[in-house]
């Protein structure tokens, strides 16, 4: 009950496109949904999050769609750039256990 | 948000020693953790750092193996004892004011011949 599954594993997309990542969990006590931009050698740099009290957040080219009923969310990155290419991480929260759970990962690579 | 740097990047050991990982936040932050990261996977959290306290471990990770200080509201260490090949990782260090919005450090490198 405490997963996140996250897919798919690895993307690739042209320069320009919209690549979308897509996580599910089954907690319904998780309350906090980040996202996290991994490059290689580096650590996890938080990209940006979302509560349940809202569907849908944009911070610059990056959306989140949040989907209580179905508990679901997903990451798009619009006008998607090779500067993009990193290893993207869902994760999920909850209050009761003070804990991130992250999802298994997603590869990204935007081809010139 | 939180600046979060960690002392070494990188490490190469031998079987049988012990290494510690400093961590170290730029602003006084409630929560500290520490995680480890197999290369090319995702993170598993191995404890929380408490300040004054004895850390609390993640299933599978223990205090004998992973001994964890943390005297003051900006600072921890991880040590990783009598090291094993199955040691090597990346060892992350993240803090925040609360559980849900962590920053990370850049990681260390660990790898144990």
């Amino acid at each position: 009950q405490q997963q996140v599954k996250q897919s798919p594993q690895s993307l690739i997309v042209q320069k320009g496109g919209i690549p979308i990542i897509n996580c599910a969990y089954e907690n319904t006590a998780f309350d906090y949904f980040p996202w996290y931009q991994q490059f290689p050698g580096k650590g996890p740099a938080l990209l940006i999050a979302i509560r349940p009290d809202v569907s849908e957040k944009k911070e610059g080219r990056f959306t989140i769609s949040f989907n209580k009923s179905a508990k679901q969310f997903s990451l798009h990155i619009m006008d998607s750039q090779p500067g993009d290419s990193a290893t993207y991480f869902c994760a999920a929260f909850s209050g009761n256990t003070g804990k991130l759970i992250f999802g298994q990962g997603t590869t990204l690579q935007v081809k010139p | 948000s939180a600046v979060i740097s960690q002392k070494p990047s990188r490490d190469i050991c031998q079987r049988g020693t012990s290494l510690t990982i400093q961590c170290q936040v730029d602003s006084q932050v409630t929560m500290m953790f520490w995680y480890r990261q197999q290369p090319g996977q995702s993170l598993t959290l191995i404890a929380t750092a408490n300040q004054g306290s004895e850390a609390t471990y993640e299933s599978g990770f223990v205090i004998d193996k992973f001994p964890i200080s943390r005297p003051n509201l900006t600072f921890s260490t991880l040590t990783v004892s009598n090291m094993s090949p199955e040691d090597s990782s990346i060892y992350l260090c993240s803090a925040g004011r609360g559980g849900d919005e962590q920053y990370f450090g850049p990681g260390t490198r660990l790898t144990v011949t």
